[in-house]
């Protein structure tokens, strides 16, 4: 299976801020990447599909790229609804896999 | 709207079954792959289990391969996940998602403790 792999797990950033996760497939999924935001409590919210497609309704400070094995999630200026876990998922291969998550908490 | 709700969660022993439902609206159910996604308590998503719309492609997590099932019943707008020899790890929240890649629509969960 492929595996994917988030960093940082931990990220402490403060409103306005520019912020980078990245996560690397061990091996390529071309662009077959998603990115999701989980709240406590809550379900995962899609962001963006094929590693750069914002999805419909998400912020334009959500933007994803990368393909291959490496991909990133940039928030361009960070605002307070954004303190959250952000995962990664790969559908590139017959299995499923997600990375570990990175959490997003304020500074 | 589209609705899933998970049903069939609870306590079970290690060694135990479970029987997850999973029952669909809003939407032609036969014509999507559907998904069981777990999260252990305070943990990351795992990817369980996704299933072709007409049922005969089904693909298993290797942590869970020959101990779970999943099916669907079409007419019944329905998906099920049978859990045999529960073990411990098992414990998460398990949720009905509709699709098998970007996923916009999940159910609300179902919450399988395996404890003693």
């Amino acid at each position: 299976d492929i595996q994917m792999t988030q960093s940082p797990s931990t990220l402490s950033a403060s409103v306005g801020d520019r912020v980078t996760i990245t996560c690397r497939a061990s091996q390529s999924i071309d662009n077959w990447l998603a990115w999701y935001q989980q709240k406590p409590g809550k379900t995962p919210k899609l962001l963006i599909y094929k590693a750069s497609s914002l999805e419909s309704g998400v912020p334009s400070r959500f933007s994803g790229s990368g393909s291959g094995t490496e991909f990133t999630l940039t928030i361009s200026s960070l605002q307070p609804d954004d303190f959250a876990t952000y995962y990664c998922q790969q559908y590139n291969s017959y299995s499923r896999t997600f990375g570990q998550g990175t959490k997003v908490d304020i500074k | 709207q589209v609705q899933l709700v998970e049903s069939g969660g609870g306590l079970v022993k290690p060694g135990g079954s479970l029987r997850l439902s999973c029952a669909a609206s809003g939407f032609t159910f036969s014509d999507y792959y559907m998904s069981w996604i777990r999260q252990a308590p305070g943990k990351g998503l795992e990817w369980v289990s996704y299933i072709s719309s007409g049922g005969s492609n089904i693909y298993y997590a290797d942590s869970v391969k020959g101990r779970f099932t999943t099916s669907r019943d079409n007419a019944k707008n329905s998906l099920y996940l049978q859990l045999n020899s529960l073990r411990a790890e098992d414990t998460a929240v398990y949720y009905c998602v509709r699709g098998y890649s970007g996923i916009r629509q999940w159910g609300q969960g179902t919450l399988v403790t395996v404890s003693s």
